[in-house]
């Protein structure tokens, strides 16, 4: 199974600052990643597909890259709105697999 | 709008069984690949099942095969999750998910439905 490790598990970070999550897949991927928000009380939401393609309506502060094994996600100017847990996962094969999250704050 | 909506989850006990639905609409629901993803609280997503538009490929989690089988009605656009031989540890909030296939994200997801396992 192709595992996913992400990182960091949480992060606190002002208004504005520019945030970055990483995932790492064990075996090549080639760009079959995808981002998720999930903010408390809801199910997840896509945020990126195909490493890099926003999904309609997601702010362009979302940002996604890599290629192969390595992944980011970055947002470029943190909003209080953007408080949530963020999950990575494979597309790539089954079985699909998501990295552990990353639990977002604000300071 | 896509639109994914789940019912059927229920409290049961160790060992029993329960059939889960989720009615899709707003899309071509004949012409996409549907999963189911399970949750924990407090825990990450974990994917279930998949099955291919035709309803002739399935694929599972190590976890759940040979208990749980998914299967779809093209006819009526609904996926059905039947489980049997539940544990504690399948206890989760059951989301169907339109994707989980040809290198597609799960988009949308349901907002899912409770299953819990104990005695």
């Amino acid at each position: 199974a192709i595992r996913i490790t992400q990182s960091p598990s949480s992060l606190s970070a002002s208004i504005g600052d520019r945030v970055t999550i990483t995932c790492r897949a064990n075996e090549n991927i080639y760009g079959h990643l995808a981002w998720y928000q999930q903010k408390a009380g809801t199910a997840p939401k896509v945020l990126i597909y195909d490493t890099s393609i926003l999904q309609s309506g997601v702010p362009s502060r979302f940002s996604g890259g890599g290629y192969g094994t390595d992944f980011t996600l970055t947002i470029s100017g943190l909003q209080s709105e953007d408080v949530a847990t963020y999950y990575c996962q494979q597309c790539h094969g089954y079985p699909l697999t998501f990295g552990g999250g990353t639990k977002v704050e604000v300071k | 709008e896509v639109q994914m909506l789940e019912s059927g989850g229920d409290f049961i006990q160790p060992g029993g069984s329960l059939k889960l639905s989720c009615a899709a609409s707003g899309f071509m629901f004949s012409r996409f690949h549907i999963s189911w993803v399970r949750q924990t609280p407090g825990k990450g997503p974990e994917w279930v099942a998949t099955i291919d538009f035709t309803g002739d490929v399935t694929y599972y989690a190590d976890s759940v095969k040979g208990r749980f089988i998914i299967s779809r009605d093209n006819s009526k656009d609904i996926l059905h999750l039947q489980m049997t031989g539940l544990r504690v540890e399948d206890t989760a909030v059951y989301h169907c998910c339109k994707g989980g296939g040809e290198y597609r994200a799960f988009d949308p997801w349901g907002p899912g439905t409770l299953v819990t396992v104990s005695s």
